[in-house]
Protein backbone atom coordinates (compact mmCIF):
# COMPACT_ATOMS: atom_id res chain seq x y z
CA UNK A 1 0.00 0.00 0.00
CA UNK A 2 1.23 3.53 -1.08
CA UNK A 3 2.59 5.62 1.96
CA UNK A 4 1.15 9.48 2.46
CA UNK A 5 2.51 11.42 -0.66
CA UNK A 6 3.34 15.22 -0.47
CA UNK A 7 3.98 17.44 -3.67
CA UNK A 8 5.87 19.52 -4.18
CA UNK A 9 8.79 18.07 -2.18
CA UNK A 10 10.84 21.30 -1.98
CA UNK A 11 9.38 24.99 -3.03
CA UNK A 12 10.90 28.31 -2.50
CA UNK A 13 8.85 31.58 -2.61
CA UNK A 14 9.17 35.34 -1.95
CA UNK A 15 7.27 37.13 0.62
CA UNK A 16 3.71 38.37 -0.10
CA UNK A 17 3.51 35.37 -2.55
CA UNK A 18 1.09 32.89 -1.92
CA UNK A 19 1.22 28.72 -2.31
CA UNK A 20 -0.47 25.68 -2.22
CA UNK A 21 0.63 22.37 -1.12
CA UNK A 22 -1.39 19.12 -1.55
CA UNK A 23 -1.10 15.97 0.56
CA UNK A 24 -2.54 12.29 -0.80
CA UNK A 25 -3.21 10.00 2.20
CA UNK A 26 -3.04 6.40 2.23
CA UNK A 27 -5.80 4.69 0.50
CA UNK A 28 -8.80 4.34 2.41
CA UNK A 29 -7.92 7.01 4.85
CA UNK A 30 -10.41 9.80 5.58
CA UNK A 31 -8.52 11.90 8.11
CA UNK A 32 -6.14 14.15 7.08
CA UNK A 33 -3.79 16.82 9.30
CA UNK A 34 -1.14 19.30 8.09
CA UNK A 35 1.70 19.96 10.83
CA UNK A 36 4.44 22.77 10.51
CA UNK A 37 7.99 22.08 11.68
CA UNK A 38 10.15 24.84 12.23
CA UNK A 39 13.31 24.47 14.45
CA UNK A 40 12.40 27.09 16.80
CA UNK A 41 8.64 26.21 16.99
CA UNK A 42 8.82 22.33 16.50
CA UNK A 43 6.18 20.52 15.53
CA UNK A 44 2.75 22.64 15.74
CA UNK A 45 -0.81 21.32 14.18
CA UNK A 46 -2.03 23.18 11.29
CA UNK A 47 -5.46 21.84 11.43
CA UNK A 48 -7.29 18.57 10.17
CA UNK A 49 -10.06 17.59 7.71
CA UNK A 50 -12.30 14.05 7.59
CA UNK A 51 -14.50 13.49 5.22
CA UNK A 52 -14.19 16.99 3.86
CA UNK A 53 -14.90 18.73 7.13
CA UNK A 54 -12.84 20.44 9.27
CA UNK A 55 -12.65 19.05 12.38
CA UNK A 56 -9.89 20.96 14.42
CA UNK A 57 -7.72 24.40 13.87
CA UNK A 58 -4.59 25.30 15.08
CA UNK A 59 -3.14 28.71 16.14
CA UNK A 60 -2.35 29.79 13.03
CA UNK A 61 -3.21 33.30 11.27
CA UNK A 62 -6.23 32.96 9.35
CA UNK A 63 -3.82 33.40 5.91
CA UNK A 64 -2.94 29.74 6.74
CA UNK A 65 -6.31 27.77 5.31
CA UNK A 66 -7.02 24.02 3.83
CA UNK A 67 -9.46 21.80 2.34
CA UNK A 68 -9.86 18.21 1.54
CA UNK A 69 -11.65 16.80 -1.51
CA UNK A 70 -14.17 13.59 -1.48
CA UNK A 71 -11.32 11.79 -2.54
CA UNK A 72 -9.69 12.42 1.12
CA UNK A 73 -7.22 14.04 -0.82
CA UNK A 74 -6.39 17.84 0.67
CA UNK A 75 -4.42 21.18 -0.03
CA UNK A 76 -3.44 23.58 2.47
CA UNK A 77 -2.81 27.43 0.97
CA UNK A 78 -0.22 29.89 2.44
CA UNK A 79 -1.44 33.72 1.70
CA UNK A 80 0.97 36.74 1.66
CA UNK A 81 4.21 34.91 2.49
CA UNK A 82 6.08 35.75 5.13
CA UNK A 83 9.64 34.64 6.06
CA UNK A 84 8.62 33.27 9.27
CA UNK A 85 6.52 30.55 7.39
CA UNK A 86 9.83 28.78 6.03
CA UNK A 87 9.57 25.38 7.25
CA UNK A 88 8.50 22.26 6.87
CA UNK A 89 4.53 20.99 6.22
CA UNK A 90 3.84 17.35 6.81
CA UNK A 91 0.99 16.31 5.66
CA UNK A 92 -0.47 13.25 8.01
CA UNK A 93 -3.46 10.85 7.62
CA UNK A 94 -5.13 7.66 9.95
CA UNK A 95 -8.11 5.86 8.55
CA UNK A 96 -11.03 7.04 11.09
CA UNK A 97 -11.35 10.00 13.54
CA UNK A 98 -10.87 8.20 16.39
CA UNK A 99 -8.43 10.53 18.77
CA UNK A 100 -6.87 6.58 19.60
CA UNK A 101 -5.66 5.97 15.91
CA UNK A 102 -1.84 6.75 14.81
CA UNK A 103 -0.95 8.57 12.10
CA UNK A 104 0.98 7.94 8.82
CA UNK A 105 3.12 10.72 8.03
CA UNK A 106 4.21 11.60 4.27
CA UNK A 107 8.05 12.95 3.35
CA UNK A 108 6.95 16.69 4.03
CA UNK A 109 6.84 20.18 1.79
CA UNK A 110 10.49 22.04 2.49
CA UNK A 111 8.60 25.48 2.28
CA UNK A 112 11.59 28.43 1.69
CA UNK A 113 10.36 31.90 1.85
CA UNK A 114 12.82 34.57 0.65
CA UNK B 1 -4.75 21.34 28.24
CA UNK B 2 -2.56 18.54 27.19
CA UNK B 3 1.08 19.04 26.55
CA UNK B 4 4.29 16.40 26.75
CA UNK B 5 8.01 16.89 27.68
CA UNK B 6 10.97 16.12 26.52
CA UNK B 7 13.36 16.89 29.07
CA UNK B 8 16.81 15.97 26.97
CA UNK B 9 17.59 17.66 23.89
CA UNK B 10 20.14 14.58 22.79
CA UNK B 11 20.64 11.10 24.22
CA UNK B 12 24.09 9.63 23.76
CA UNK B 13 24.46 5.80 23.75
CA UNK B 14 27.05 3.13 22.91
CA UNK B 15 26.23 0.76 20.25
CA UNK B 16 24.84 -2.91 22.01
CA UNK B 17 23.87 -0.79 24.84
CA UNK B 18 20.46 -0.14 26.07
CA UNK B 19 18.87 2.91 25.76
CA UNK B 20 16.07 5.41 27.26
CA UNK B 21 14.30 8.56 25.43
CA UNK B 22 12.15 10.19 28.17
CA UNK B 23 8.80 11.88 27.97
CA UNK B 24 6.22 13.14 30.43
CA UNK B 25 3.00 14.50 29.59
CA UNK B 26 0.59 16.19 31.72
CA UNK B 27 -2.90 15.00 32.64
CA UNK B 28 -6.76 16.15 32.07
CA UNK B 29 -8.40 12.74 30.66
CA UNK B 30 -7.00 9.55 29.53
CA UNK B 31 -4.12 10.27 27.18
CA UNK B 32 -3.36 7.97 24.20
CA UNK B 33 0.39 8.15 23.75
CA UNK B 34 2.37 8.03 20.03
CA UNK B 35 6.22 7.77 19.85
CA UNK B 36 7.51 8.77 15.93
CA UNK B 37 11.18 8.49 14.86
CA UNK B 38 12.68 11.20 12.34
CA UNK B 39 15.38 10.48 9.93
CA UNK B 40 16.75 13.44 7.94
CA UNK B 41 14.94 14.61 5.39
CA UNK B 42 12.38 12.37 6.08
CA UNK B 43 8.66 12.70 7.59
CA UNK B 44 7.82 10.99 11.11
CA UNK B 45 7.49 7.28 11.60
CA UNK B 46 4.91 5.77 13.76
CA UNK B 47 6.97 3.47 16.46
CA UNK B 48 4.63 2.43 18.82
CA UNK B 49 1.18 3.96 20.65
CA UNK B 50 -0.19 3.04 24.07
CA UNK B 51 -3.87 2.85 24.20
CA UNK B 52 -4.87 1.26 27.12
CA UNK B 53 -4.31 -2.44 28.90
CA UNK B 54 -0.57 -3.80 28.97
CA UNK B 55 1.63 -0.57 30.22
CA UNK B 56 4.76 -1.97 28.07
CA UNK B 57 3.76 -1.39 24.69
CA UNK B 58 6.30 -3.33 21.54
CA UNK B 59 6.81 -1.68 18.75
CA UNK B 60 8.46 -1.37 15.82
CA UNK B 61 12.55 -2.18 15.28
CA UNK B 62 13.11 -3.33 18.72
CA UNK B 63 11.87 -0.65 20.61
CA UNK B 64 9.38 -0.68 23.74
CA UNK B 65 7.76 1.94 25.76
CA UNK B 66 6.33 1.55 29.71
CA UNK B 67 2.99 3.81 30.37
CA UNK B 68 3.59 4.91 34.08
CA UNK B 69 0.33 6.68 35.35
CA UNK B 70 1.54 7.86 38.77
CA UNK B 71 5.10 9.28 36.88
CA UNK B 72 2.68 10.43 33.92
CA UNK B 73 5.29 8.98 32.15
CA UNK B 74 6.07 7.47 28.28
CA UNK B 75 9.45 6.57 28.26
CA UNK B 76 10.71 4.79 25.37
CA UNK B 77 13.43 1.99 25.10
CA UNK B 78 15.41 -0.33 23.56
CA UNK B 79 17.80 -3.16 24.89
CA UNK B 80 20.37 -3.06 22.41
CA UNK B 81 21.02 0.01 20.48
CA UNK B 82 22.17 0.13 17.20
CA UNK B 83 23.94 2.97 15.13
CA UNK B 84 21.10 3.34 12.56
CA UNK B 85 18.88 4.28 15.53
CA UNK B 86 20.15 7.63 15.73
CA UNK B 87 17.72 9.51 14.84
CA UNK B 88 15.22 12.29 16.29
CA UNK B 89 12.53 10.71 18.86
CA UNK B 90 9.19 12.51 19.06
CA UNK B 91 6.63 12.12 21.72
CA UNK B 92 2.94 12.79 21.19
CA UNK B 93 -0.36 12.84 23.27
CA UNK B 94 -3.71 13.03 22.55
CA UNK B 95 -6.73 12.42 25.17
CA UNK B 96 -9.79 10.53 24.83
CA UNK B 97 -11.78 13.09 24.70
CA UNK B 98 -11.71 16.72 23.36
CA UNK B 99 -8.77 18.26 20.99
CA UNK B 100 -8.29 16.12 18.45
CA UNK B 101 -4.86 17.16 17.35
CA UNK B 102 -1.63 15.31 18.57
CA UNK B 103 0.37 17.73 20.88
CA UNK B 104 3.99 16.50 20.45
CA UNK B 105 7.09 17.10 22.44
CA UNK B 106 10.27 19.06 21.45
CA UNK B 107 12.15 16.18 20.30
CA UNK B 108 15.27 14.28 21.12
CA UNK B 109 17.92 13.50 19.11
CA UNK B 110 19.40 9.90 19.76
CA UNK B 111 23.22 9.55 18.58
CA UNK B 112 24.38 5.99 18.84
CA UNK B 113 28.25 6.09 18.76
CA UNK B 114 29.85 2.57 16.91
Amino acid sequence: KAGVTQTPRYLIKTRGQQVTLSCSPISGHRSVSWYQQTPGQGLQFLFEYFSETQRNKGNFPGRFSGRQFSNSRSEMNVSTLELGDSALYLCASSFGDWNSNEQFFGPGTRLTVL
Amino acid sequence: AQSVAQPEDQVNVAEGNPLTVKCTYSVSGNPYLFWYVQYPNRGLQFLLKYITGDNLVKGSYGFEAEFNKSQTSFHLKKPSALVSDSALYFCAVRFDTGRRALTFGSGTRLQVQP
